[in-house]
Order: structure tokens, then C-alpha cells, then sequence
């Protein structure tokens, strides 16, 4: 069975830190990756999507992730984190597998 | 309007009561789906439809029995409700199956 395991609940920062949220998924097919975000009050949006081609993928507000096919992983990745980046990052595979989402709270 | 609209925003009932959350997209896309989100808790996948056909059912209690009568359209049918019911349902649509989704603001349901 399909299974999304993002391994951080809540993750702390302050303004100007690195970021990686991890996500590991179980699905031995071909596989749609998804980084969603979801601000205080808002809808979930899309982040960053990977479909296919180059593993490193780019999305919106300077964020990234990266594919790596022999660790089952899309990690979300951003040098430089602003307040404005406080929100719940949920992972997902295909168009059915979410992950419990990780908080993230940037401390200004 | 654009995008994906879900009424009521807001809906408390009863567990004896019979109740309609509607959802709607505007984007032209072929799959719709029902998700539950209850605090501290993964997004739970409830019902898939594509092509206005359930292609999917996670083992939801038929309390709890979806519509989709146009591509267009999604209805999530309550009754006979329980207290751990109360979540915030989402509507989310997509191109195809496994293309990225786009959600609604949801309908945050309370059961008394």
C-alpha cells in the first residue's frame, strides 16, 4: 500500500534559517510527487510539484525539492526562511497520499 | 468566480439531523475528491470520483454518502452524524487523477 511519511510535527525557526522538511514515501510504481502548503486561515495550495525529468524541482517563494529515486525521498528544501513562511507543509504522492504535514512556525 | 467553492462554509448539526455540503469548480477538471482534516491528524482521503464515477471509497461509514451528478459538482450527503465526525471537510479538484489538486476553504462541520 501507497504510505507518505513526513518525519518532522513541528519544526521551529528563526528568520534567515535553513530549511528541510523531510518526506519519504512507499510506492514501488511510477510516482507524481507534491509539496503542499497551508497558511493560518487559508486554503492548501500547491507549492511544487514533480512530475518527471530534473529531480530537483523549483517552486513558489523560493522554495525547492529534491527527488532522490533510491531513498524514496522529496525532501522541501529553502536557504533562508521569512515569518511569512509560518504555515503546515504537507507532502504527497500520486493524487491520493498525503503525509500528517509538518508545522512550521518561523520565529521573527 | 474561480477555482473551487464549497458551501456552507460553517455547519453545526445534530446526530439525528440530515444535512448537504456542496462543492463546486470552476476549472474545467475531471477529478473531484472529499478529504477529512481533523486537528493533529494526516488529511484523510474520503471518496474519489473521476470522470463522475467513484473510483475510489476508503472504508468511510455510510453515514457519510457522496453525489457527483456533473464534473462540475460534488455533494458529501450526512446523516445520523457522530460527535467525532466534527472536522473540517475539504473538496479538492484535479486535471486528471494524480495531477496537482486544488482545494476549496472547506466546510467546518460540528456534530452536537
Amino acid at each position: 500500500a501507497q504510505s507518505v511519511s513526513q518525519h518532522n510535527h513541528h519544526v521551529i525557526l528563526s528568520e534567515a534559517a535553513s530549511l528541510e522538511l523531510g518526506c519519504n514515501y512507499s510506492y514501488g510504481g511510477t510516482v507524481n510527487l507534491f509539496w503542499y502548503v497551508q497558511y493560518p486561515g487559508q486554503h492548501l495550495q500547491l507549492l511544487l510539484k514533480y512530475f518527471s525529468g530534473d529531480p530537483l524541482v523549483k517552486g513558489i517563494k523560493g522554495f525547492e525539492a529534491e527527488f532522490i529515486k533510491s531513498k524514496f525521498s522529496f525532501n522541501l528544501r529553502k536557504p533562508s526562511v521569512q515569518w511569512s513562511d509560518t504555515a503546515e507543509y504537507f507532502c504527497a504522492v500520486n493524487d491520493m497520499r498525503f503525509g500528517a504535514g509538518t508545522r512550521l512556525t518561523v520565529k521573527p | 468566480e474561480t477555482g473551487v467553492t464549497q458551501t456552507p462554509r460553517h455547519l453545526v448539526m445534530g446526530m439525528t439531523n440530515k444535512k448537504s455540503l456542496k462543492c463546486e469548480q470552476h476549472l474545467g477538471h475531471n477529478a473531484m475528491y472529499w478529504y477529512k482534516q481533523s486537528a493533529k491528524k494526516p488529511l484523510e482521503l474520503m471518496f474519489v470520483y473521476s470522470l463522475e464515477e467513484r473510483v475510489e471509497n476508503n472504508s468511510v461509514p455510510s453515514r457519510f454518502s457522496p453525489e457527483c451528478p456533473n464534473s462540475s459538482h460534488l455533494f458529501l450527503h450526512l446523516h445520523t452524524l457522530q460527535p467525532e465526525d466534527s472536522a473540517l471537510y475539504l473538496c479538492a479538484s484535479s486535471q486528471e487523477r494524480d495531477y496537482e489538486q486544488y482545494f476549496g476553504p472547506g466546510t467546518r462541520l460540528t456534530v452536537t
